[in-house]
């Protein structure tokens, strides 16, 4: 079975510019998760969607930061304009269902560097 | 809210060694416990997890964890690593009830299994 599919894997920009990156939840899975990892902070939850509905949007930093999910299989998290202190690994994470959504699986990340 | 604390940033071993890495948490209300397991370039992945019931839970590969509700500690253990074993482990934990998906990570303990 094919586990959370994320794109790009690497990414590399100039501060100013959009960045948007991409995920494809597990078929099935009704909850999605946007989280960052950085050194300084450790993992942080960004945003959680049930049935493509964000739920909870609390930990998204600031207005430069957005995310969607248009339909069950895709969303986005998008930055603009992008500043060097948003370089970090960008994971999605999606489970099953809402009553179990404590266990979650991960994509293999985003690295986002930005200069 | 909660807070989670893994004691040992690094724990280097030898194969076929045993090694415990700790896990501490605070919280004011009942919490379901995990460690996540992130190996090099990949994303997290479930390890084992404590719902409810036994104190002591099992993963498939040897990993072994034990809830101690006095001590709000939830230590992992294994009585013989392999270099397979090389990774980052998160201790986790989520609130009861319909805040589940928060998981609260630990910044992580990275395990290296020397030959």
């Amino acid at each position: 079975d094919a586990g959370v599919i994320q794109s790009p894997r690497h990414e590399v920009t100039e501060m100013g510019q959009e960045v948007t990156l991409r995920c494809k939840p597990i078929s099935g899975h009704n909850s999605l998760f946007w989280y960052r990892q950085t050194m300084m902070r450790g993992l942080e939850l960004l945003i959680y969607f049930n049935n493509n509905v964000p739920i909870d949007d609390s930990g998204m930093p600031e207005d430069r930061f957005s995310a969607k999910m248009p339909n069950a299989s895709f969303s986005t998290l998008k930055i603009q304009p992008s500043e060097p202190r948003d370089s970090a690994v960008y994971f999605c994470a999606s489970s099953l269902d809402r009553e179990r959504s404590y266990e979650q699986y991960f994509g293999p990340g985003t690295r986002l560097t930005v200069t | 809210a909660q807070s989670v604390t893994q004691l040992d940033s690094q724990v280097p071993v030898f194969e076929e060694a045993p090694v415990e890495l700790r896990c501490n948490y605070s919280s004011s209300v009942s919490v379901y416990l995990f460690w996540y397991v992130q190996y090099p370039n990949q994303g997290l992945q479930l390890l084992l997890k404590y719902l409810s019931g036994s104190t002591l839970v099992e993963s498939i590969n040897g990993f072994e964890a034990e809830f101690n509700k006095s001590q709000t500690s939830f230590h992992l253990r294994k009585p013989s690593v392999h270099i397979s074993d090389t990774a980052e482990y998160f201790c986790a934990v989520s609130p009861y009830g319909g805040s589940n998906y928060k998981l609260t990570f630990g910044k992580g303990t990275l395990l290296t299994v020397n030959p």
